[in-house]
Parts: structure tokens; sequence; C-alpha cells
């Protein structure tokens, strides 16, 4: 399969303790989305990097959050000391590189994972 | 602020058609995309709409009036397996990272 992979799928921690996942894009995709979402909520955007390069960081999102993709392959979003409302599911996605004059015309779907479900105890 | 209201629910009989409408309010507005999501899902992408007008993909088609601030979704031949919950999600540049809307989750009975 060349889909959109994160591992772990369910990860239960107690609050106070780090976590780290991780998502391994399609491979040919540049751009690496992560997200957060929450039952009967849309996705809520995180973060994005264009390659290695983190280009936006939600300004929702605490310093607890950090994320990094070093290879320009994988990335991994760790969260430091947990709290409950930390509990979500956190979804990447990856896209492939814009061709051509980019305009409204053009526009390159998001391929979501499976998310990693977070549960702080 | 940034707001994206669509109906939470829609319930439309098998056969049928349904369209499910959604304002935004964004500093900035780039597109109009749809996603699909099963429960337990990952959201699928659906279409996107640039300019103003209609897409048609299949039985789904989206439409877009930027000077109105609102889009659809329109399914077409409602099947079972349609049910899900549907996202509209606005692109404020060309970084495309989505705002996304609260969802509609779309109920279709036989």
């Amino acid at each position: 399969d060349t889909g959109v992979s994160q591992d772990p799928r369910h990860k239960i921690t107690k609050r106070g303790q780090n976590v780290t996942f991780r998502c391994d894009p399609i491979s040919e995709h540049n751009r690496l989305y992560w997200y957060r979402q929450t039952l009967g909520q849309g996705p809520e955007f995180l973060t994005y990097f264009q390659n290695e390069a983190q280009l936006e960081k939600s300004r929702l999102l605490s310093d607890r959050f950090s994320a990094e993709r070093p290879k320009g392959s994988f990335s991994t979003l760790e969260i430091q000391r947990t709290e409950q409302g930390d509990s979500a599911m956190y979804l990447c996605a990856s896209s492939s590189p814009l061709t051509g004059a980019v305009n409204e015309f053009s526009y390159n779907e998001q391929f979501f994972g499976p998310g990693t479900r977070l549960t702080v105890l | 602020g940034q707001s994206l209201e669509q109906p939470s629910e829609v319930t439309a009989v098998e056969g049928a058609i349904v369209q499910i409408n959604c304002t935004y309010q964004t500093s900035g507005f780039y597109g109009l995309s749809w996603y699909q999501q099963h429960d337990g899902g990952a959201p699928t992408f659906l279409s996107y709409n640039g300019l103003d007008g209609l897409e048609e993909t299949g039985r789904f088609s989206s439409f877009l009036s930027r000077s109105d601030s609102y889009g659809y979704l329109l399914l077409q031949e409602l099947q079972m397996k349609d049910s899900a919950s549907y996202f509209c999600a606005v692109s404020e540049d060309s970084n495309y990272q989505l705002i996304w809307g609260a969802g509609t989750k779309l109920i279709i009975k036989p």
C-alpha cells in the first residue's frame, strides 16, 4: 500500500507524559500537514511542511507541541506534558508538488492517513 | 474571525438528490474544497472550486459563489454508502492549509 501511514493508530497515556507520533507520507509528496480532530468537529490545522521546512504553525498550537520532518520524508509530532484536552485524533495528510502556474485553477488534493487516536487519562 | 457554517445533519432517501450548503468568513480565500469522512475513517477529497461556478465529478458536483462567500455540494442518485460526514474547507492561500467546517452528517434512508 502506498498511501499515507501513521503510527501508532492508538495511544493511551497519562497526563503529564510525552508522546510522539509518526507520519509517512506518499513518497513523492513534498507537502505534509498535521491536523487535530475532536468528535463532531472538522479537522483543525496544526502545522505544515514543504520538504523539510516547517512553513506554517497554527497560532493556536501551544509550545508543548513540536513537529519535525528532518529529511523531507517522514514527520513526527511530539506533545510534551500531555493534558486531557489533548485527547483527539491526530491526522496527517500529504500532497504532491504543484506544477506549472499556481492559480485558483490549481489544487492538489490532500491525502489523509488513518490518524492516531490519543487518549490522555 | 474565521468561520465556516454548514448544517449539522441532513437526511435524504436513497436515490434522491441532496444539497449541502456552506458559507464562510475567512481572512483570505483561495478556494473551497469538499471532503467525505466515514465514521472512524480518514477524510477523502471530493471536489474543489477555485473560481465561481459548478464543478462536476460523477455523481458529485460542487458550486462556488465568491461574491456571496457561499458554496454547496450536490450529491445525486444517493446510495447507502454515501452515508458519511461531509466537510467544506477553505484554503486561504496557495499553501492550501485548510480551515474546516464542523461537518454535515448525511443520513440516508432506504
